[in-house]
This record gives structure tokens, C-alpha cells and sequence, in this order.
């Protein structure tokens, strides 16, 4: 069973540049989430997709930071303008319904500048 | 105060020492509780859940106290492959649904030397 896949695995880019990051889920997993990972720290939840549905938003910052997931599988995360203080690596997990473990993928490394 | 607190580390053990790593937890209607493993540089894996009547996988170990909110894992003969972060995970329901949302502690580094 192929995993979690996001792209790109590394962004460079200056601040106030916008940048995008691409999650393709495990097939079936209806639901999918968007980790930031500041270095040090453990993954912190930025949004809950359940299909094209948001479940939880609370902690993205809706400013700067968009997600979405219009055909309830793949999902984009884009920031715009990007901080210094975004650099982190994003993680994208899936899970299935009615299951507790969630699957990440690699994640996309950024580092702002 | 954090929802999820670990002792940071880093912790450096010989090969076939046992470590114990602990986890505070604040929000007492977290409903499930895990240990995750994260390789440098790499994503992290679900190493085992932890129950209250306590469980056991091989070397690892896992307790939970839900009225002291915590959480362990005790790893016995250490190996070299065991070097890694150990983060604790605990789960609550997101708006209300039955949906879990995964609340990460900071991480606990552990070094397994020679």
C-alpha cells in the first residue's frame, strides 16, 4: 500500500513569498491533517480535513495561512506572504475512518529567508 | 501549560541499559494515548498505544494514570536502533465529532551509544 506522499520535500524562498504544499493521502483515508513541526518541538496541528470538510481550523493562522480540499483526496496548504517564524517542516497525515492511527508522509522542509 | 509535557533529554544510555521516559497531560477528557517514534530527519511512526491497564511490545513498555495524567514508556536492552525521539501523544475528540485530534508533546531525544 503506497503511503502518504507531499511535495516538494524542501522550499527555499525569501520572506513575504507565497509557497504551496501538496498532500496526497493514503487511498481511502477520508480524513487528513496539516502538521507544523517547528525544529525542536513536536508537530503541531494546523487543520482537519473529514473529505472536503474542514473539522478543525483552530490553530492555522488564517492570515497568512490557506488549505484546502476540494475533491476530498488530495489537499494543498499555501502560505501567503511567508515569516521568517514559518520555517518548520509541514506534515500531511491521513487516517481511515473509524481507525486511531494516523500515517504521515515525508514532509516538506521550508526555510524562509 | 503545555497540554502534553515531556522531560526533553537528551537522554545517553549504553547498549542494554533500560530508560523510562515520562508525559503529563492537562486535559483529563483526552480519550487515547500513544507513543511516537521520529527518526532524524524523517516523519513520525506510531510506536504503540498505551491502555490503563498498561501494555507491552517486546523491549517497550507503556503505562498510563488517568487520574495522574501520565504517561511512560520504559525501554529495556537498549539497542543502538533504539536512538530516536520519543514523543507522547494524546488524542481528544475535535469539535465535539469523534474525530481524533492529535495533541504532541515536545519530544524526549534518546542516544543508545556503544
Amino acid at each position: 500500500e503506497a503511503g502518504v506522499a507531499q511535495s516538494p520535500r524542501y522550499k527555499i524562498i525569501e520572506k513575504r513569498q507565497s509557497v504551496a504544499f501538496w498532500c496526497n493521502p493514503i487511498s481511502g483515508h477520508a480524513t487528513l491533517y496539516w502538521y507544523q513541526q517547528i525544529l525542536g518541538q513536536g508537530p503541531k496541528l494546523l487543520i482537519q480535513f473529514q473529505n472536503n470538510g474542514v473539522v478543525d481550523d483552530s490553530q492555522l493562522p488564517k492570515d497568512r495561512f490557506s488549505a484546502e480540499r476540494l475533491k476530498g483526496v488530495d489537499s494543498t496548504l499555501k502560505i501567503q506572504p511567508a515569516k521568517l517564524e514559518d520555517s518548520a517542516v509541514y506534515l500531511c497525515a491521513s487516517r481511515h475512518q473509524g481507525r486511531e492511527t494516523q500515517y504521515f508522509g515525508p514532509g516538506t522542509r521550508l526555510l524562509v529567508l | 501549560r503545555k497540554e502534553v509535557e515531556q522531560d526533553p533529554g537528551p537522554f545517553n544510555v549504553p547498549e542494554g541499559a533500560t530508560v523510562a521516559f515520562n508525559c503529563t497531560y492537562s486535559n483529563s477528557a483526552s480519550q487515547s494515548f500513544f507513543w511516537y517514534r521520529q527518526d532524524c530527519r524523517k516523519e513520525p511512526k506510531l510506536l504503540m498505544s498505551v491502555y490503563s491497564s498498561g501494555n507491552e511490545d517486546g523491549r517497550f513498555t507503556a503505562q498510563l494514570n488517568r487520574a495522574s495524567q501520565y504517561i511512560s514508556l520504559l525501554i529495556r536492552d537498549s539497542k543502538l536502533s533504539d536512538s530516536a525521539t520519543y514523543l507522547c501523544v494524546v488524542s481528544s475528540n475535535a469539535g465535539g465529532t469523534s474525530y481524533g485530534k492529535l495533541t504532541f508533546g515536545q519530544g524526549t531525544i534518546l542516544t543508545v551509544h556503544p
